[in-house]
């Protein structure tokens, strides 16, 4: 069991350019979650996606997009990326629905991008 | 939505003081309250959580008390030790009365325990 899975785990862009963050997770989970982690500012949540099929905006979606591609697989696209979108990318999953006991957050090891 | 506010965001104790981290929620039908270690350069862990039909849980050094009444949850970690180095999250459900839905977290605090 690899976990949780998150590609690239480093990546520079200039000012414009666009990518896509890749996230895998092989537990069977149905919910997936992109969070971007700054000094100071923790852990907060851009999208979220509940189950195959749907998604969800979090406290800062503005620059970005999703793609909740099958159950195993959820993408973050930055179409035009910008300096303040400089930060470690946290893809995370977990179960739902009544077969979880403690709902916990299973994180990928993160994604560290430079906008210069 | 919710907010979640932490406090302190810094905190330096000495090996085998107790370290005590509070947090405040702002959304009174949240009903689960995780917290999270992330050490350097590694990816955040769920150590502890509880849901709000309790008001404190344990697991050997750390537990988790819960006020529903003032909002406010709480983490100790007592005997503290240099592994216990790191940053310390806590969060909060945002969807009501959900708890595998969204979940928004504090700003964090960074534990220093000295030898």
């Amino acid at each position: 069991n690899a976990g949780v899975t998150q590609t690239p785990k480093f990546q520079v862009l200039k000012t414009g350019q666009s990518m896509t963050l890749q996230c895998a997770q092989d537990m069977n989970h149905n919910s997936m979650y992109w969070y971007r982690q700054d000094p100071g500012m923790g852990l907060r949540l851009i999208y979220y996606s509940a189950s195959e099929g749907t998604t969800d905006k979090g406290e800062v979606p503005n620059g970005y997009n999703v793609s909740r591609l099958n159950k195993r697989e959820f993408s973050l696209r930055l179409e035009s990326a910008a300096p303040s979108q400089t930060s470690v990318y946290f893809c995370a999953s977990r179960t739902s629905g009544r077969a979880s006991n403690t709902g916990e957050l299973f994180f990928g090891e993160g994604s560290r991008l430079t906008v210069l | 939505g919710e907010n979640v506010e932490q406090h302190p965001s810094t905190l330096s104790v000495q090996e085998g003081d107790s370290a005590v981290i509070k947090c405040t929620y702002s959304d009174s039908a949240s009903n689960y309250f995780p917290w999270y270690k992330q050490e350097l350069g590694k990816r955040p862990q769920l150590i502890i959580d509880i849901r709000s039909n309790v008001g404190e849980k344990k697991d050997q050094r750390i537990a988790v008390t819960l006020n529903k009444t003032a909002k406010h949850f709480s983490l100790h970690i007592t005997e503290t030790q240099p592994e216990d180095s790191a940053v310390y999250f806590c969060a909060a459900p945002v969807d009501r009365g959900s708890t595998l839905g969204r979940l928004y977290f504090g700003r964090g605090t960074q534990l220093t325990v000295w030898p």
